[in-house]
């Protein structure tokens, strides 16, 4: 069962670009990576979902490298309303869902 | 606004009663999900129903009775809870489970649930 490790906290100022790192050492051949993104009170909300190599969309960027036991999130030129909590998931390609395990998260506090 | 609606959002209810949380999606999904946060705790992972059907169940204590009549709808029965049930009870949904292409999940805002 793939297990995931992520910097419990982080801060940052406006306008710079964070870096949020995840390890996944038992990851398995099958296994994707996820990052969600909640703000208090609120449900997670999907950010970006990659398997291997980098991935980019409009919000931010996932880079994986070749043995896939870690993953980097990375958010460009934050804002005071990228402040939240930020999971990674490894979860498994066959759909099972007994994976879907959500960690402690990384508390990303941006100050101005 | 994510197309997952929840309802109650806050729930207070004494160890005796019984009472229902709601959700509902209006994106065609096929999967849905029940999820707890505990005050500064990760998400569970609680019940998972693919095209109504129970797919998932992670030892969840029979006080809790999910139930889901279809691919829209989605109701978690509550009696005879205890304190420590004090949560946010968060559902989602996505239209293929996670991992198969689109199985990206939407959340709903969740239900703050109170026990006394």
């Amino acid at each position: 069962l793939a297990k995931t490790t992520q910097p419990i906290s982080m801060d940052s100022y406006e306008g710079q670009e964070v870096n949020i790192t995840c390890s996944h050492n038992n990851i398995a051949t099958n296994d994707y990576i996820t990052w969600y993104q909640q703000f208090p009170s609120q449900g997670p909300r999907f950010i970006i979902q990659g398997y291997k190599t980098k991935v980019t969309n409009e919000v931010a960027s996932l880079f994986i490298p070749a043995d896939r036991k870690s993953s980097t999130l990375s958010l460009p030129r934050v804002s005071l309303s990228d402040t939240a909590v930020y999971y990674c998931l490894v979860g498994d390609r066959a759909g099972n869902t007994g994976k879907l395990i959500f960690g402690q998260g990384t508390t990303l506090q941006v100050k101005p | 606004e994510t197309g997952v609606t929840q309802t109650p959002r806050h729930l207070v209810m004494g160890m005796t009663n019984k009472k229902s949380l709601k959700c509902e999606q209006h994106l065609g999904h096929n999967a849905m999900y029940w999820y707890k946060q505990s005050a500064k705790k990760p998400l569970e992972l609680m019940f998972v129903y693919n095209f109504k059907e129970q797919t998932e169940n992670n030892s969840v204590p029979s006080r809790f009775s999910p139930e889901c009549p279809n691919s829209s709808h989605l109701f978690l029965h509550l009696h005879t809870l205890q304190p420590e049930d004090s949560a946010l009870y968060l559902c989602a949904s996505s239209q293929e489970m996670p991992g198969q292409g689109r199985g990206e999940q939407f959340f709903g805002p969740g239900t703050r649930l109170t026990v006394l």
